[in-house]
């Protein structure tokens, strides 16, 4: 059984840029859910996919957004990126419907925005 | 929206003995609280949960407290090992959430000392 995976690890971007990350789930998982994580804070919900579709949104402006692919693996997408973007961005895959609620990190992604 | 406080924010024990982290959280409809432990450079991993149906769970030398009425949960870790350092998280999710959506505390950095 594989974990989840987050690509790219790191990277650095200057404002106004735009960011493309990713994540594969954990295989037997259809929901993907994204956090970002601030220097020295706890995980902010960003939002959730299930089957292919936005299914709950954070505090986060639209230039947030995302996708899910039928593989159930998913891109955040960040537009105009702003200084207070750079953080570790969480995905996090569950049995959606199950009632579980257990989420499975990845190792995430950390931005830069210089 | 839910919130969530987490104490302390650092701290170290002898070890050996024993580590108590508390939360409170502000949703009297919240029924689902996971601890997770996040190491260097990795993303959080779950190690205990609780519902609101049960008042105590244990695994081994984790054990999570639910007050429903005070909105409060601790972790405690006995016979603390080298191995526990790290930041610990606690959470909190609501059923209109999903329990999917969580608010997570600010973490605390808890140290253990040979």
């Amino acid at each position: 059984e594989t974990g989840v995976t987050q690509s790219p690890t790191h990277l650095i971007k200057t404002r106004g840029q735009q960011v493309t990350l990713r994540c594969s789930s954990q295989s037997g998982h259809n929901t993907v859910s994204w956090y970002q994580q601030a220097l020295g804070q706890g995980p902010q919900f960003i939002f959730q996919y299930y089957r292919e579709e936005e299914n709950g949104r954070g505090n986060f402006p639209p230039r947030f957004s995302g996708l899910q692919f039928p593989n159930y693996s998913s891109e955040l997408n960040v537009n105009a990126l702003e200084l207070d973007d750079s953080a570790l961005y969480l995905c996090a895959s569950s049995m959606g419907g199950s009632g579980a609620n257990v989420l499975t990190f990845g190792a995430g992604s950390r931005l830069t925005v210089l | 929206g839910e919130n969530v406080e987490q104490h302390p924010s650092t701290l170290s024990v002898q070890e050996g003995d024993s580590a108590v982290i508390k939360c409170t959280y502000s949703d009297s409809a919240s029924n689902y609280f996971p601890w997770y432990k996040q190491e260097l450079g990795k993303g959080p991993q779950l190690i205990i949960d609780i519902r609101s149906n049960v008042g105590e769970k244990k695994d081994q030398r984790i054990a999570v407290t639910l007050n429903k009425t005070a909105k409060h949960f601790s972790l405690h870790i006995t016979e603390t090992q080298p191995e526990d350092s790290a930041v610990y998280f606690c959470a909190a999710s609501t059923p209109s959430d999903g329990n999917e959506k969580l608010t997570f505390g600010t973490g605390t950095r808890l140290t253990i000392i040979p």
